[in-house]
């Protein structure tokens, strides 16, 4: 079946550094991919997606890369600010009914 | 998001007591689904609904039975809780109203403990 692997944490960072998640998957086709974040004690919330391979998502100075090449899904942010600090969840659309692979979170902790 | 509500938001019972958390959206969406989340796991689907009265298991179904008999609510139930159900559950939305139809939108959870 569909898989999500993504870089365990806590990832801890100063304000203004630059940021990588990294996050890979395995699945049949070229699957929707998404980053969802969720804040302390909130649900989650999409940050960005990409829905076809070659497309860069972006939202909030965070993006990510589609790339089928290497089955990956980077989440990036030239400089992290400690707002920023949440768990970061890797996802990919199955198809079908529209169910979401998630991989298991990152948590960021940026600090100023 | 303000239009998926979750009920109750915390709640705790004792093992082998039956358990139903509601939730209840108002945009419309054709699909809902029930997680749950705990350290070192991510999110796990329990069950989904693709319309009323349809439903299917997810990856961790065991233990939990679901119903949806009107477009809005989506109940889930634990008939006989217990202690391994101890988790914070998440309910999700996707597929109508003015929203993009693959994203998923998310409840703001309820933690469920089980002593």
């Amino acid at each position: 079946g569909n898989s999500v692997t993504q870089m365990e944490g806590p990832v801890t960072l100063s304000e203004e550094a630059f940021l990588t998640i990294n996050c890979t998957y395995t699945a049949t086709g070229y699957p929707s991919l998404f980053w969802y974040v969720q804040y302390p004690g909130e649900g989650l919330q999409l940050l960005l997606k990409a829905t076809k391979a070659d497309d860069k998502g972006s939202n909030k100075g965070f993006e990510a890369t589609y790339r089928k090449e290497t089955t990956s899904f980077h989440l990036e942010k030239g400089s992290v600010q400690v707002s920023d600090s949440a768990v970061y969840f890797c996802a990919l659309l199955n198809s079908g009914y529209s169910t979401l692979t998630f991989g298991k979170g990152t948590m960021l902790l940026v600090s100023p | 998001d303000a239009g998926i509500t979750q009920s109750p938001r915390h709640k705790v019972t004792e093992t082998g007591t039956p358990v139903t958390l509601r939730c209840h959206q108002t945009e419309n969406h054709r699909y809902m689904y029930w997680y749950r989340q705990d350290p070192g796991h991510g999110l796990r689907l329990i069950h989904y609904s693709y319309g009323v009265k349809d439903t299917d298991k997810g990856e961790v179904s065991d233990g939990y039975s679901v119903s949806r008999s009107k477009t809005e609510d989506f109940l889930l139930t634990l008939e006989s809780a217990t202690s391994s159900q101890t988790s914070v559950y998440f309910c999700a939305i996707s597929g109508g109203g003015d929203r993009v139809k693959d994203t998923q939108y998310f409840g703001p959870g309820t933690r469920l403990t089980v002593l």
